[in-house]
């Protein structure tokens, strides 16, 4: 099946510095990733939708500035946390839209996720 | 998308058959049920999808009443590892890349032993 890698698993960072975390599609191509964000005994909420070789789309309320995502290839989206604060800290998730023929459907996979803790 | 409704948790015994609801009276014809799970501190978890017609998989399966306005994911024999947050998402089916999952508040589900 579909596989997403999404690296690191977690990360603790110093407030003021920025945050980089990866998220590959190993064994398909995906022209769009989604970013969500996670916190405590919350659900997820989608941060921005990341489309390869253009600029992302980003929720009402989310700060493109601060939260940074490149799409430059078919199987890599970065989201970059920059001048991460302790209100950062939070779970956060890549989605790749999966066609058909995998999952049996129009399934999305899910990347394992990154602990950011800003301290 | 439609607007789904979840128990906020249910408890299930190791070996029994987990039966979670979801109701989504304002679901459109050419909306899909969709099931997810989330174990704690992961990524969520494919489970099953359908747009009418009941289905089934090594997983578990999905029954959809006939008027499409609530589903039940089944788990035939629980297990501690089904401990998860369990959502159910509708959306429309286009087929394209672009379209995003909206998660609810799902339904935590615990197997106990």
């Amino acid at each position: 099946g579909a596989v997403v890698s999404q690296h690191p698993s977690w990360v603790i960072c110093k407030s003021g510095t920025s945050v980089k975390i990866e998220c590959r599609s190993l064994d398909f191509q995906a022209t769009t990733m989604f970013w969500y964000r996670q916190f405590p005994k919350q659900s997820l909420m989608l941060m921005a939708t990341s489309n390869e070789g253009s600029k992302a789309t980003y929720e009402q309320g989310v700060e493109k500035d601060k939260f940074l995502i490149n799409h430059a290839s078919l199987t890599l989206s970065t989201l970059t946390v920059t001048s991460a604060h302790p209100e950062d800290s939070s779970f956060y998730i890549c989605s790749v839209h999966v066609s058909k023929g995998r999952d049996g459907g129009y399934g999305y996979t899910f990347g394992s996720g990154t602990r950011l803790t800003v301290v | 998308d439609a607007k789904t409704t979840q128990p906020t948790s249910m408890d299930c015994a190791e070996g029994r058959a987990a039966n979670l609801p979801c109701n989504h009276s304002t679901i459109s014809g050419n909306e899909y049920v969709y099931w997810y799970r989330q174990i704690h501190s992961q990524g969520p978890q494919y489970i099953i999808h359908g747009l009418k017609n009941n289905e089934t998989n090594e997983m578990a399966s999905l029954i959809i009443t006939e008027d499409r306005k609530s589903s039940t994911l089944i788990l035939p024999h629980a297990t501690l590892r089904d401990t998860a947050v369990y959502y159910c998402i509708v959306r429309y089916n286009s087929g394209g890349s672009n379209y995003k999952l909206t998660f609810g508040k799902g339904t935590l589900l615990t197997v106990n032993p």
